[in-house]
């Protein structure tokens, strides 16, 4: 059982659309994530969600658009694409736990994204 | 300025040999200190946290923190080509999980 799926998970389309991209964890996680890895790699905090709460909003574009219909789901909408918002996007979860316990992050196996 | 800075690599390690990873962090604020494995085209998963001074070993693998210096680091033991990725090092000054990542260090591990 893929404990945080996101679909789909390859995604070409124009620039000027607008694409959502889904998430849904089964693991009873409190807090979902979006992250985006760019062409170096780089992974960066987009948003988080704790029980359906909105917690962080990075400095991100407002054509960037979270949604958490329950605590298993977060969904990304992203307006009017531009060939930079080309990336891999990675949902995931976690459970709410102090640094002692270590809160572990869950990663989805990521959207990529290209916009041509 | 980049708050977590890796070595980008690649690192390459003869098998059976000691990978040694470093990782510095520039927030002082930063509590918990995470260690992440990715695979080429995979997600990434969590190999150790750390958030006391000092070593904490788990299997093969050993994390090293020196908050005074503002360093992480991480030793593979016995090297094994499977080990091929890329590690990366992440941060968090809380519990949100609002980790900062490095971008990573490749680590190559030839037979």
């Amino acid at each position: 059982d893929t404990a945080v799926s996101q679909t789909p998970k390859y995604l070409v389309t124009q620039m000027g659309n607008d694409k959502s991209i889904k998430c849904e964890q089964n693991l009873g996680h409190d807090t979902m994530y979006w992250y985006k890895q760019d062409s170096k790699k780089f992974l960066k905090i987009m948003f988080s969600y704790n029980n359906k709460e909105l917690i962080i909003n990075e400095t991100v574009p407002n054509r960037f658009s979270p949604k958490s219909p329950d605590k298993a789901h977060l969904n990304l909408h992203i307006n009017s694409l531009e060939l930079g918002d080309s990336a891999v996007y990675f949902c995931a979860s976690s459970q709410d736990r102090d640094r002692y316990s270590g809160n572990t992050i869950y990663f989805g196996e990521g959207s990529w994204l290209t916009v041509v | 300025q980049k708050e977590v800075e890796q070595n980008s690599g690649p690192l390459s390690v003869p098998e059976g040999a000691i990978a040694s990873l470093n990782c510095t962090y520039s927030d002082r604020g930063s509590q918990s200190f995470f260690w992440y494995r990715q695979y080429s085209g995979k997600s990434p998963e969590l190999i150790m946290f750390i958030y006391s001074n000092g070593d904490k070993e788990d299997g093969r693998f050993t994390a090293q923190l020196n908050k005074a210096s503002q360093y992480v680091s991480l030793l593979i033991r016995d090297s094994q080509p499977s080990d091929s990725a890329t590690y990366l090092c992440a941060s968090a000054t809380d519990s949100w999980g609002k980790l900062q990542f490095g971008a990573g260090t490749q680590v190559v591990v030839t037979p």
